[in-house]
């Protein structure tokens, strides 16, 4: 089946740096999705990426949508404490499947 | 802005009993799904739901899982026989677009099955 690929599995950083995590695939994603989830909440929406190539920022957020399909980074900068929490990448296959296939998370912890 | 909503927020049953999960979609959404978080694992799709019908299904949506729309504005996830390996956070999720549209989660349902 279709599996992401997402790293690194956690970071510890300290406050004002910046965070850079991605996801790949052996597979052709369609659209790529980046959600943050805090403790016991719903994945909640960053980015959404529709296009090969495509760039698009939200705030400190910047997340890319790999050439090949395959892949997709999130960048964010001058990390802040509220920043911490898992970072899913998602996406949706070739196909025309509904379902979001989920990357396993990035946990981030911030330090101030 | 408009959010998609679950009720209860945490649900504790007995083993093989039945339990109904309950999701509020954004408004003007068509399209409805069901996922699922086993505590420390990743999100995993369950069903799909359009136009009063399942569209897509995974492997774990077996017979004893069932949705429905009761209403204009309710989507309900239902176990029929709870098993302790149900324990997990159930997400609700809802898209305006048609097929491969961006979903829109709700806060979940933490379901004990003791």
């Amino acid at each position: 089946g279709q599996q992401l690929n997402q790293s690194p599995q956690s970071m510890f950083i300290q406050e004002g740096e910046d965070v850079s995590m991605n996801c790949t695939s052996s597979s052709i994603f369609n659209t790529w999705l980046w959600y943050k989830q805090d403790p016991g909440e719903g994945p909640v929406l960053l980015i959404a990426l529709y296009k090969a190539g495509e760039l698009t920022s939200n705030g400190r957020l910047t997340a890319q949508f790999g050439i090949t399909r395959k892949d997709s980074f999130l960048n964010i900068s001058a990390s802040i404490p509220s920043d911490v929490g898992i970072y899913f990448c998602a996406g949706h296959t070739q196909g025309g499947s509904e379902k979001l296939v989920f990357g396993k998370g990035t946990k981030l912890t911030v330090n101030p | 802005e408009p959010e998609v909503t679950q009720t209860p927020s945490h649900q504790v049953t007995q083993m093989g009993q039945e339990v109904i999960l309950r999701c509020v979609p954004i408004s003007n959404h068509l399209y409805f799904y069901w996922y699922r978080q086993i505590l420390g694992q990743k999100v995993e799709f369950l069903v799909s739901f359009y136009n009063n019908e399942i569209s897509e299904k995974s492997e774990i949506f077996d017979d004893q899982f069932s949705v429905e729309r009761p209403d204009g504005s309710n989507f309900t996830l239902k176990i029929r026989s709870t098993k302790l390996e149900d324990s997990a956070m159930y997400f609700c999720a809802s898209s305006e677009a048609f097929g491969q549209g961006t979903q829109y989660f709700g806060p979940g349902t933490r379901l004990t099955v003791l």
